[in-house]
């Protein structure tokens, strides 16, 4: 039942620190995201990756890079954090195509001070 | 672009109200469109989703219709309950199968 999982949950940086999250889904899905959510702006795509090998830049790409490791992993680096990146980070994953359902991971709370 | 718009909330209603969200959608071509709830303190869940002009999500009580014809996919419930507090999210895909979402709306329903 793992469906798509991220990690870390919870991380605090420093500004300047670096640190990866990491995601991985067992549907044996195309597409793979990542976007963040902060109050009041909804959920904005960082990055997305419609198929193993690819990987192309949403609204918001900025301060991230990713790699899409494999059909199941998709991480999204941050070089160098800032306090803009304290966000909710939400890792997602589709068969692909316009219709298909897109699943959520749990999100990633990071916060950098 | 493609872009979703959500009325503004946040809304508070007592159980058993009817519940109307908006949403209207930009897009070129004919995208899918979703509603994403999210509870407090998890990730987005599906609650349904309509593909092709005039068809109709339904789940657990709630319903949005697809209206080609005003670009809409309002969210319907007929008798909220406690357990439906959450923030809501309309969503559409079009040809490359990226998820553009609306701001969201909180929904609140008191005892």
């Amino acid at each position: 039942n793992a469906g798509v999982t991220q990690t870390p949950k919870f991380q605090v940086l420093k500004t300047g620190q670096s640190m990866t999250l990491q995601c991985a889904q067992d549907m044996n899905h195309n597409s793979m995201y990542w976007y963040r959510q902060d109050p009041g702006m909804g959920l904005r795509l960082i990055y997305y990756s419609a198929s193993e090998g690819t990987t192309d830049k949403g609204e918001v790409p900025n301060g991230y890079n990713v790699s899409r490791l494999n059909k199941r992993e998709f991480s999204l680096r941050l070089e160098s954090a800032a306090p803009s990146q304290t966000s909710v980070y939400f890792c997602a994953s589709s068969p692909g195509g316009s219709g298909n359902t897109i699943y959520f991971g749990e999100g990633s709370w990071l916060t950098v001070v | 672009g493609d872009s979703v718009t959500q009325m503004e909330g946040p809304v508070t209603l007592s159980e058993e109200a009817f519940l109307t969200i908006n949403c209207t959608y930009t897009a070129t071509g004919y995208p899918s469109l979703f509603w994403y709830v999210q509870y407090p303190g998890e990730g987005l869940q599906l609650l349904l989703k309509a593909t092709k002009a005039d068809d109709k999500g339904s789940n657990k009580g709630f319903e949005a219709t697809y209206r080609k014809e005003t670009t809409s996919f309002h969210l319907e419930k007929g008798s909220v309950q406690v357990s439906d507090s959450a923030v809501y999210f309309c969503a559409m895909t079009g040809a490359n199968s990226k998820l553009t979402f609306g701001k969201g709306i909180t929904l609140s329903v008191r005892p």
